[in-house]
C-alpha cells in the first residue's frame, strides 16, 4: 500500500531561518500534495505538484519532486511563528489521497 | 465561498447511541470525503463519494454509515461505536478531475468524537 515516510519527526528553529522537510514514497502517484494543520483542527492545502513537474514555488514555498527516488521536499523560507503547525506530505495515486506521517514544525520568536 | 463546515465542533457518546455528523460545503464540489484523525497521526481515508455516489470504503466496519443526500451535504451516521473509535473526523471536498490526476483537496475544522 501507498505509505508515505516524512523526515524529520519534529523540526525546531528560529524565526527568520528556513525550515526544510523530507518526504518519500513508495508507489507510483500522479500528483504530491503539501498540507499543514494547526493544532488538531482542520488541514489546510499548501501546494500541490504533478508526476512529470519537478519543482514548484508559492510565496515562501519551494516544492521538489523527484519520481526516480519517489521522494518530495518541501522548503519553508524566512519562516514564522506563524508557520508553527504539523505539515504533511499526501501522494495521490488509485483516486485516494494517502498522507505522510508528518512533520512537527515549531518556530521560535 | 470556500469553507467546509463541520457540525458539531466536539461529541461525546456513549457504546449504545446513535448520532450523526454533518458536513456541508457550497464550492460545487462533487467529490467528498470523511477521513479519521488519531491523535499525532495522519489522516486516513474512510469513504469517497464521487457524484453523490459512495466510490471508495476503505473496509470501514459497518457501525459507520455514510450518506450523501446532495451535492453539498455529506452526513456520517454513528452506531454501537467503541471507545478505540474516539478520534478526530475530517470531511473533505474537490472538484472532480476526469483525468483522475485529482485536486486539492479542503478540509473541515473536524469533529472530535469521544465514545465513552
Amino acid at each position: 500500500s501507498q505509505q508515505g515516510e516524512e523526515d524529520p519527526q519534529a523540526l525546531s528553529i528560529q524565526e527568520g531561518e528556513n525550515a526544510t522537510m523530507n518526504c518519500s514514497y513508495k508507489t507510483s502517484i500522479n500528483n504530491l500534495q503539501w498540507y499543514r494543520q494547526n493544532s488538531g483542527r482542520g488541514l489546510v492545502h499548501l501546494i500541490l505538484i504533478r508526476s512529470n513537474e519537478r519543482e514548484k514555488h508559492s510565496g515562501r514555498l519551494r516544492v521538489t519532486l523527484d519520481t526516480s527516488k519517489k521522494s518530495s521536499s518541501l522548503l519553508i523560507t524566512a519562516s514564522r511563528a506563524a508557520d508553527t503547525a504539523s505539515y504533511f506530505c499526501a501522494m495521490f495515486s488509485g483516486s485516494r489521497l494517502t498522507f505522510g506521517e508528518g512533520t512537527q514544525l515549531t518556530v521560535n520568536p | 465561498d470556500t469553507e467546509v463546515t463541520q457540525t458539531p465542533k466536539h461529541l461525546v457518546m456513549g457504546m449504545t447511541n446513535k448520532k450523526s455528523l454533518k458536513c456541508e460545503q457550497h464550492m460545487g464540489h462533487r467529490a467528498m470525503y470523511w477521513y479519521k484523525q488519531k491523535a499525532k497521526k495522519p489522516p486516513e481515508l474512510m469513504f469517497v463519494y464521487s457524484y453523490e455516489k459512495l466510490s471508495i470504503n476503505e473496509s470501514v466496519p459497518s457501525r459507520f454509515s455514510p450518506e450523501c443526500p446532495n451535492s453539498s451535504l455529506l452526513n456520517l451516521h454513528l452506531h454501537a461505536l467503541q471507545p478505540e473509535d474516539s478520534a478526530l473526523y475530517l470531511c473533505a471536498s474537490s472538484q472532480i478531475d476526469m483525468g483522475l490526476s485529482g485536486n486539492e483537496q479542503f478540509f473541515g475544522p473536524g469533529t472530535r468524537l469521544t465514545v465513552l
